[in-house]
């Protein structure tokens, strides 16, 4: 089926591990995005890429990797998990266009709990 | 950069009763305007969208919101709760460089 997909739905990881957080969509969207979702806090940017080897910072970019070496495919990394990065990760995408075409569509989103 | 602010952190409303959710942002241009709107344990889904045009926007589940340019605001609407509707909901202001800002969130408890 067409759409966007986060995998895993569920993670629990230790403080210290390298985790990797995959998104995946079907539609050739030129940009991609990682927000996290925290209490009292909303969605922050982390990351986003308006291209294949183009990424850039959010918002919230410290401890967290990003690559995009295929459009379809946009990996969020955590080099050295924190408990700080307990949190709902969501991935977005949206395709190039203005008025009725700009707007996102999101993943159902990673929660990561860091222990 | 644009920001956006969600005054209230949670509405308590009794089904069949109307719901206003304030929503204001801050951005010098025109800017796009969404709701959407999160179940538990789900992802986020689009409710409606300003961009140009009538400032009255309709939206899915019989949702609706007006901006207001002289009061920055986006606020949102729906004249008869249903139970079902009992979730968060987010405004995000975006200027149009594809970057969405989000405000806090407002959760919705419906009562019998």
């Amino acid at each position: 089926d067409a759409g966007i997909t986060q995998s895993p739905r569920y993670k629990i990881t230790e403080t210290g591990r390298q985790v990797t957080l995959m998104c995946h969509q079907t539609w050739s969207h030129s940009y991609m995005f990682w927000y996290r979702q925290d209490l009292g806090h909303g969605l922050r940017l982390i990351y986003y890429s308006a291209a294949a080897d183009i990424t850039d910072k959010g918002e919230v970019p410290d401890g967290y990797v990003v690559s995009r070496s295929k459009t379809e495919n946009f990996p969020l990394t955590l080099e050295s998990a924190t408990r700080s990065q307990t949190s709902v990760y969501f991935c977005a995408s949206s395709r190039i266009g203005t008025g009725e075409n700009y707007g996102y569509t999101f993943g159902s989103g990673t929660r990561l709990t860091v222990v | 950069a644009q920001s956006v602010t969600q005054p209230d952190i949670h509405i308590t409303v009794s089904e069949g009763a109307s719901l206003e959710l304030r929503c204001n942002y801050s951005y010098g241009a025109t800017p796009y305007l969404f709701w959407y709107v999160q179940s538990p344990g789900q992802g986020l889904q689009l409710l409606l969208k300003y961009f140009s045009g009538d400032t009255l926007v309709q939206g899915i589940k019989g949702f609706e919101a007006e901006f207001k340019r002289s009061q920055s605001s986006f606020n949102l609407r729906k004249p008869s709760v249903h139970w079902s509707d009992a979730a968060e909901y987010f405004c995000a202001v975006g200027a149009g460089d594809y970057k969405l800002s989000f405000g806090a969130g407002t959760t919705v408890t419906v009562r019998a």
